[in-house]
């Protein structure tokens, strides 16, 4: 398993701004996810966080409003950009390792609690 | 399309009791099935992996159990306890070389004391 942390664990913020979601691991891994939860509603996959290259996102999901950065195996972030209080949602980090040990299992961040007024 | 359903949405029990909650998924060509546990506001904890070969997992009082052919996942709670009081989500990721999980709503468990 890893330790997942997740920056800010929670924040208001106002229409028209952006902000950025860190995520943290404590070990190098191969995977990198990141998933919105709405309010009420079940985790939808924003996007694959891809080391030294471009994310990729999923169906109804794009860069200009939520761009990725992955630097290294242990880093990336998460940026809800132009926020409009649709986006208030959970934003949570998930990793993983691929390989032939693998097992497939998928381990989840603390998440970060995003209200826009 | 992958699509994940669990029932009930929601249940209530008393104290000690042992229950069900019930798993189905559309495309039985999984890679894998995990149950994972969100309490209020917070993020995932993993409570069990089912590989696509296996047929159960046991953890202390829970016991996941994978009919693929069926499309369907169980997990069975033991004496279960107010601490227990949660929500349960059942994730499947299919085979083809994506690593996404496939969620369903989850199932909103409350034991009461």
């Amino acid at each position: 398993s890893a330790v997942i942390s997740q920056k800010p664990s929670r924040d208001i913020c106002q229409r028209g701004t952006s902000l950025t979601i860190q995520c943290q691991v404590d070990s190098q891994v191969t995977m990198m996810f990141w998933y919105r939860q709405q309010p009420g509603q079940s985790l939808t996959l924003i996007a694959t966080a891809n080391q030294g290259s471009e994310a990729t996102y999923e169906s109804g999901f794009v860069i200009d409003k939520f761009p990725i950065s992955r630097p290294n195996l242990t880093f990336s972030t998460l940026t809800v950009s132009n926020m409009s209080p649709e986006d208030s949602s959970i934003y949570l980090c998930s990793v993983g390792w691929t390989g032939r040990t693998n097992t497939g299992e998928l381990f989840f961040g603390e998440g970060s609690r995003l209200t826009v007024l | 399309k992958q699509e994940v359903t669990q029932i009930p949405a929601a249940l209530s029990v008393p104290e000690g009791e042992n229950l069900v909650l019930n798993c189905s998924f559309t495309d039985s060509a999984i890679y894998n099935l995990q149950w994972f546990r969100q309490d209020p506001g917070k993020g995932l904890t993993s409570l069990l992996l089912i590989q696509s070969s296996q047929r159960e997992q046991t953890s202390g009082r829970l016991n996941a159990s994978l009919d693929k052919s069926s499309g369907r996942s169980t997990l069975y709670i033991a004496a279960s306890q107010p601490g227990d009081s949660a929500t349960y989500l059942c994730a499947v990721i299919t085979q083809g070389g994506s690593e996404k999980l496939v969620f369903g709503k989850g199932t909103k468990l409350t034991v009461n004391p």
